[in-house]
């Protein structure tokens, strides 16, 4: 079956736009994650999805950074005022239910602030 | 919280070597660790998982890591690295996964 998904694969914006950042995943996973990789580092979690509520969202850096996911299945990461410090490849995962379950990730998004 | 930590950052073997990462944790209770891998140009995936149980998990690709509670380690190991295992190579415990820096494993052919 399809795995995660994430559009755009690629996004260049400039310092102070907005962006928006989608993730589909995995059909029937109830538990959805976003994380942010920078170069050389491990993922660094941002928020998680239980269904349609944000069941964690202590990993995001600051205001600027929202996530939704209005009917429990695609969600968006949205990032306002974007700075050069926000580029990263941000990744998505989804998992039958949150806690114990292998996370199956996506490709990620690798958004460069000029 | 949960946390783990991986010593080694940057590791470079000749294929057929035998390979064994670090990974410590520093928490107590119930004690779940994965390893994942990423493979250059590709998507995290699980490699493989210890929830309880045999101490020695086996995992894809002829890995296998053992949870050692009095060293509080859970090390991949591999008798014999291959080329395709040049990767960056994860510990981290479930739920909001909390991945470390990583190890960055290269084999020379």
């Amino acid at each position: 079956g399809a795995g995660v998904s994430q559009t755009p694969s690629n996004k260049v914006t400039e310092k102070g736009k907005y962006v928006e950042l989608r993730c589909d995943p995995i059909s029937g996973h109830t538990a959805l994650y976003w994380y942010r990789q920078s170069l050389g580092q491990g993922p660094e979690f941002l928020i998680y999805f239980q269904g349609t509520g944000a069941a964690d969202d202590s990993g995001l850096p600051n205001d600027r950074f929202f996530a939704v996911r209005p009917e429990g299945s695609v969600s968006t990461l949205k990032i306002q005022r974007t700075e050069r410090g926000d580029s990263a490849v941000y990744l998505c995962a989804s998992s039958p239910a949150a806690g114990f379950n292998e996370q199956f990730f996506g490709p990620g998004t690798r958004l460069t602030v000029l | 919280a949960q946390s783990v930590s991986q010593h080694n950052h940057h590791v470079i073997l000749s294929e057929a070597a035998s390979l064994e990462l670090g990974c410590n944790y520093s928490y107590g209770g119930t004690v779940n660790l994965f390893w994942y891998v990423q493979y250059p140009g590709q998507h995290l995936q699980l490699l493989l998982k210890y929830f309880s149980g045999d101490p020695l998990v086996k995992g894809i690709k002829g890995f296998e890591a053992e949870f050692i509670k009095s060293k509080f380690s859970f090390n991949l190991r591999k008798p014999s690295v291959q080329w395709s295992d040049t990767a960056e190579y994860f510990c981290a415990p479930p739920g909001k996964l909390i991945f470390g820096q990583g190890t960055t494993l290269q084999v020379k052919p």
